[in-house]
């Protein structure tokens, strides 16, 4: 079974742009979250999208926003690019709202994402 | 507010020795944990994992230990392997939500 997948691996861009990262899930995984990794916060919660509907959202400004699609795959969006923009951004899929109980989130490789 | 933390920023383990690596968490409400493994420019990689209504768990060499009333948890690797060198995060959940609140990471270092 193939694992989370993402493009692109690597994006440079300059401030005031815009990017989009897109995530494919493993294939029957509905549940999609979105993290960021810097060296200064760690790993931290952007969103979460089940069955297109964004569930859960975290601490991040409305520049970061995401969408799902009727296939699971999810795209994340972050515009007027900072500087401190730049990071690691890793999607998750889980079964979550599939199966009842706790259920573990698999990540993909990430989007190394440098801002000039 | 941190509300999950590793204090080992680093852990270095002869090969065959046991590794442990802990965690603690401040949130009661959290009552799903998890282990994982990361290596540079890649993503986590899900290792073990433990529910609040337990006190163990066990998957081959890795088991987990929850002290609830501690609230606090250690990753035990044994043996350890130098495949096992990696930053290792510790993590936490509420039923029914998918956010996964991440501690700081332990670089483990396993010497030959």
């Amino acid at each position: 079974k193939a694992g989370v997948t993402q493009t692109p691996r690597y994006l440079i861009k300059t401030r005031g742009q815009q990017v989009t990262l897109s995530c494919s899930p493993i294939s029957g995984h509905r549940s999609v979250s979105w993290y960021q990794q810097t060296p200064g916060q760690g790993l931290q919660f952007l969103f979460e999208y089940f069955s297109e509907t964004q569930r859960n959202k975290g601490n991040f400004p409305g520049r970061f926003s995401g969408r799902q699609f009727s296939n699971s795959r999810s795209e994340m969006n972050v515009s007027t690019l900072e500087l401190g923009d730049s990071a690691l951004y890793l999607c998750a899929s889980s079964l979550a709202g599939l199966i009842s109980g706790y259920n573990e989130q698999f990540f993909g490789p990430g989007t190394r994402l440098t801002v000039l | 507010d941190q509300q999950v933390k590793q204090n080992s920023p680093s852990l270095s383990v002869q090969e065959g020795r046991i590794s442990i690596l802990n965690c603690d968490y401040t949130n009661s409400m959290f009552d799903y944990f998890l282990w994982y493994k990361k290596y540079p420019a890649e993503g986590p990689t899900f290792l073990i994992s433990i529910s609040s209504i337990k006190d163990k768990n066990e998957d081959g060499r890795f088991t987990v230990f929850l002290n609830k009333s501690a609230k606090h948890l250690s990753l035990h690797i044994v043996p350890s392997q130098p495949g096992d060198s990696a930053v290792y995060f510790c993590a936490a959940s509420a039923l029914g939500n998918e956010k996964l609140t991440f501690g700081t990471g332990t670089r483990l270092t396993i010497i030959p």
